[in-house]
This record gives structure tokens, C-alpha cells and sequence, in this order.
């Protein structure tokens, strides 16, 4: 089946600090998402990629969707202790039923 | 708009016991999407239900299944309970346009015991 790669898998962060994660696959997707989940919760939607090359922003997040179409980054600037949480890419393909597809998360942390 | 709403949000159920979980999905949605999370696992998708009909199947044994309604609200039902069936189940509603995107509720935490 269908997987994405995505890392780094955990990450620490300082206040202030710009972090990038990324997702990689050997399929090709048509649509790409990002979300981020806090503990003992869903998964929310923060920015959703529809066309390769496209860059879209959503305040200090911004996340691109890759001219091969297998890949995606999202980009988080000037981080705040509110930014930690589990961060998820999920594809979607057509190939495989337009059933989306996710990233195994970055985990981002606190620096202590 | 009201966002995705499940229930029940915890459970505790014992081996060989059935549960049945809900989702409502936001108004309007007309597909739901079922997934369940664990930690060694990841996020992995169980179903998805279309106007009443089953789209899509995830690679899950026959234990767990689900239905929608004519409302479009859905239920999952998973049969003879396991031990490694202890996860978050997430339902996801979206309008299933040309730029369909899905929309998680907060989920329901099994734990069989």
C-alpha cells in the first residue's frame, strides 16, 4: 500500500525558533493536508494543498505542496509554546480510492 | 457550524464484548470517515460511508464494520473485542466536493481490558 514518510519524528523547539517538517512518497498525490493533533484530541486541519507547487499560508504556518507531487513541507516561524502537539501530513490519490493516506507525525517539543 | 461530534468519548469494555461508537458529522457533510489510532500503529483508515454506502475499505477484519444513516450520521461496531483494539477511533466528515477535505472530531478512547 501506500505510505508516507515523514520526519523528523519528534523535534524540540525554542520559543522563537522556525521549524520544518516534511512527508515523502513514492506515489503521486493529488491533494496534500496538514493537521495537528493535541493530546486527547481529533486531528485539526491547518492547511490544505491542492495543486503541485502550490504554497499556501495560515498565519505562521506555511506548507507547499511539491512540483513532483510526492512530497509536501510545512513550515512553522517564530515558534510558541502553544505550537507543541503531534503534526500529521496526509495525502490523497486517486490510485488508492482518494482514501487518505498519513504521515507517521513529528512530534514537537519544548526545549527544557 | 457545529464541528464533528462522537459518542460516546471513553469507553471501557472487557475481551469478547461488542461497542458501537457514533459520529455526527457537520452539517451538510455527507461522507464520514472512520480511522483508528494507536501508538505503534499510526492513523489508520477503517471505512468510509458515502449517502449510505460504503466507498472505501481500509485493510481491518470483518470484526469491524459500520453503517450510515439517511441523516448522514454513522456508526461503527466492532465485534469480540481484542486487546489490540484499544485506540482512539476518529470519525471525519467532509462534503466530498472536487476539494474534498476532511474534518476530525475529538474521537472516542476504547480500552478493552
Amino acid at each position: 500500500g501506500q505510505q508516507l514518510n515523514q520526519s523528523p519524528q519528534s523535534m524540540f523547539i525554542q520559543e522563537g525558533e522556525d521549524v520544518s517538517m516534511n512527508c515523502t512518497s513514492s506515489s503521486i498525490f493529488n491533494t496534500w493536508l496538514w493537521y495537528k493533533q493535541d493530546p486527547g484530541e481529533g486531528p485539526v486541519l491547518l492547511i490544505a494543498l491542492y495543486k503541485a507547487g502550490e504554497l499556501t499560508s495560515n498565519g505562521r504556518l506555511t506548507a507547499q505542496f511539491g512540483i513532483t507531487r510526492k512530497d509536501s513541507f510545512l513550515n512553522i516561524s517564530a515558534s510558541i509554546p502553544s505550537d507543541v502537539g503531534i503534526y500529521f501530513c496526509a495525502g490523497r490519490s486517486a490510485t488508492a480510492g482518494n482514501k487518505l493516506t498519513f504521515g507517521g507525525g513529528t512530534r514537537v517539543l519544548v526545549k527544557p | 457550524k457545529a464541528g464533528v461530534t462522537q459518542t460516546p468519548r471513553y469507553l471501557i469494555k472487557t475481551r469478547g464484548q461488542q461497542v458501537t461508537l457514533s459520529c455526527s458529522p457537520i452539517s451538510g457533510h455527507r461522507s464520514v470517515s472512520w480511522y483508528q489510532q494507536t501508538p505503534g500503529q499510526g492513523l489508520q483508515f477503517l471505512f468510509e460511508y458515502f449517502s449510505e454506502t460504503q466507498r472505501n475499505k481500509g485493510n481491518f477484519p470483518g470484526r469491524f464494520s459500520g453503517r450510515q444513516f439517511s441523516n448522514s450520521r454513522s456508526e461503527m461496531n466492532v465485534s469480540t473485542l481484542e486487546l489490540g483494539d484499544s485506540a482512539l477511533y476518529l470519525c471525519a466528515s467532509s462534503n466530498a466536493g472536487a476539494e474534498e477535505t476532511q474534518y476530525f472530531g475529538p474521537g472516542t478512547r476504547l480500552l478493552v481490558l
